[in-house]
């Protein structure tokens, strides 16, 4: 049973360019969560999708990132116009539907590393 | 809003010794879960236990075990017999059964040998 994959691993943009982040649930999970980890930090919760719906993105910055999880095909995290300050970790996490309450358990993937010149 | 403090940036311990790792949580909620994530070189997020707040038994995971001190918010992480691969970023989380759960700055734990 695979886990959750993330791809690429790692991914070197300049400034200006964009940079689409890849994620494929666990099998039978329809939550897909983004989480972005500055060097040194914890990991801060960005968005939280079902497919072809987007529950909560609070964490988002309001421009130039955005996410989705299309019908069919991995959730893709979007970074437009990229800055220097967007170079971190991205890890992408999964959940099944109810009962996923009885364990608040998510599951991550390996995450991809932005690195941004 | 709910924190996750870890207040031990680095700590490290022999190896087959016991080391504790520190945790404090803020929250107006009664009802959540606790968790230790580990995160070694590979950056892989690799659960190491979870509690339930509603259970006043104290979870354990062969070595790991925690001590969840619900009126104090303090959820602390106990490793026994130390090994030279626990050695890891360990972070501790809040998750009150919804999706954004809260992560503190983690502690890098260093194994001796």
């Amino acid at each position: 049973n695979a886990g959750v994959m993330q791809n690429p691993r790692h991914l070197v943009r300049r400034r200006g360019q964009e940079a689409r982040l890849r994620c494929s649930p666990m099998k039978g999970h329809s939550h897909v969560y983004w989480y972005r980890q500055l060097p040194e930090e914890g990991l801060k919760f960005m968005v939280y999708l079902q497919k072809e719906n987007i529950i909560d993105e609070s964490g988002m910055p309001k421009e130039r990132f955005s996410a989705e999880f299309p019908k069919e095909g991995p959730s893709i995290l979007r970074i437009q116009q990229v800055v220097r300050g967007d170079s971190a970790a991205y890890f992408c996490a999964s959940s099944p539907p109810l009962p996923r309450e009885a364990t608040g358990e998510l599951f991550f993937g390996e995450g991809s590393r932005l690195t941004v010149l | 809003a709910q924190t996750v403090t870890q207040s031990q940036p680095e700590m490290s311990v022999q190896e087959a010794e016991t080391v504790t790792l520190s945790c404090t949580y803020d929250t107006s909620e009664s009802d959540y879960y606790l968790f230790w994530y580990k995160q070694p070189p590979s950056r892989q997020m690799i659960l190491v236990i979870r509690q339930e707040a509603y259970k006043q038994q104290n979870a354990t995971e062969n070595r790991f075990s925690v001590n969840f001190q619900k009126a104090a918010k303090s959820f602390s992480l106990k490793i026994s017999d130390s090994q030279l691969g626990d050695a890891a970023m360990y972070f501790c989380a809040y998750n009150r059964g919804r999706y954004d759960m809260r992560f503190g700055a983690g502690t890098r734990l260093t194994v001796k040998p």
